[in-house]
């Protein structure tokens, strides 16, 4: 078993539409969770980062975690065709430098 | 702001050359910095953790003398591919973490990552 599981996608969805995105982890030890939009042939960009259960909202972003379920989403709102990109969810403990990446769900926001 | 700066974006060059790749924190000091290889609709690969002044440490599998990595200030960091061949063609990229207190737990800040071709 991965320590982080993400669905790859491709996940298709209209412009407008509420788009969640997900990952499960197997590590309790992981204390902080990030999500990171990565355009095809660029660097991944950080867009929410939260070490607490909860909610976190920015803007259009709204960060899950469920650290009882091991579980976390992110949801976007309003979809646009920009938000077109590969999302990465990504964990860390405070004992390790390293991070650990899901595979990526590649999302395509139609007009 | 994190701004994170890498150069060149895109190498196109012959086998047994060696490339160096630059990887700049513009507006933070980052005590630690990470490179990684991206292959075509695949995750992240860490390769290597570089800290400022010492050793980087390479992840298994990861040739430190095929890959050598520089470290000489808390806003640059290097990636040398030594004698580079086309298995080495990829996407790297490199990140950045805030230097500072209870610093292990920031996020990282990614740069734009280098496109390398060997032909």
């Amino acid at each position: 078993q991965k320590e982080v599981e993400q669905d790859p996608g491709p996940l298709s969805v209209p412009e407008g539409a509420i788009v969640s995105l997900n990952c499960t982890y197997s590590n309790s030890a992981f204390q902080y969770f990030m999500w990171y939009r990565q355009y095809s042939r660029k660097g991944p960009e950080l867009l929410m980062y939260t070490y607490s259960s909860g909610n976190k909202e920015d803007g259009r972003f709204t960060a899950q975690v469920d650290k009882s379920s091991k579980y976390i989403s992110l949801f976007i709102r309003d979809s646009q065709p920009s938000d077109s990109a590969t999302y990465l969810c990504a964990m860390g403990g405070y004992n390790t430098d390293k991070l650990i990446f899901g595979t990526g769900t590649r999302l395509q926001v139609f007009p | 702001g994190a701004v994170v700066s890498q150069h060149p974006s895109w190498v196109i060059c012959k086998s047994g050359t060696s490339v160096k790749i630059e990887c700049r924190s513009l507006d933070f000091q980052a005590t630690t910095m990470f490179w990684y290889r991206q292959f075509p609709k695949q995750s992240l690969m860490l390769m290597a953790t570089s800290n400022e002044g010492s050793k980087a440490t390479y992840e298994q599998g990861v040739e430190k003398d095929k890959f050598l990595i520089n470290h000489a200030s808390l806003t640059l960091s290097t990636l040398t591919v030594t004698s580079a061949h086309p298995e080495d063609s990829s996407f790297y990229i490199c990140s950045a973490r805030r230097s500072g207190a209870g610093n292990s737990n920031q996020p990282q800040h990614f740069g734009d990552g280098t496109r390398l071709s060997i032909l």
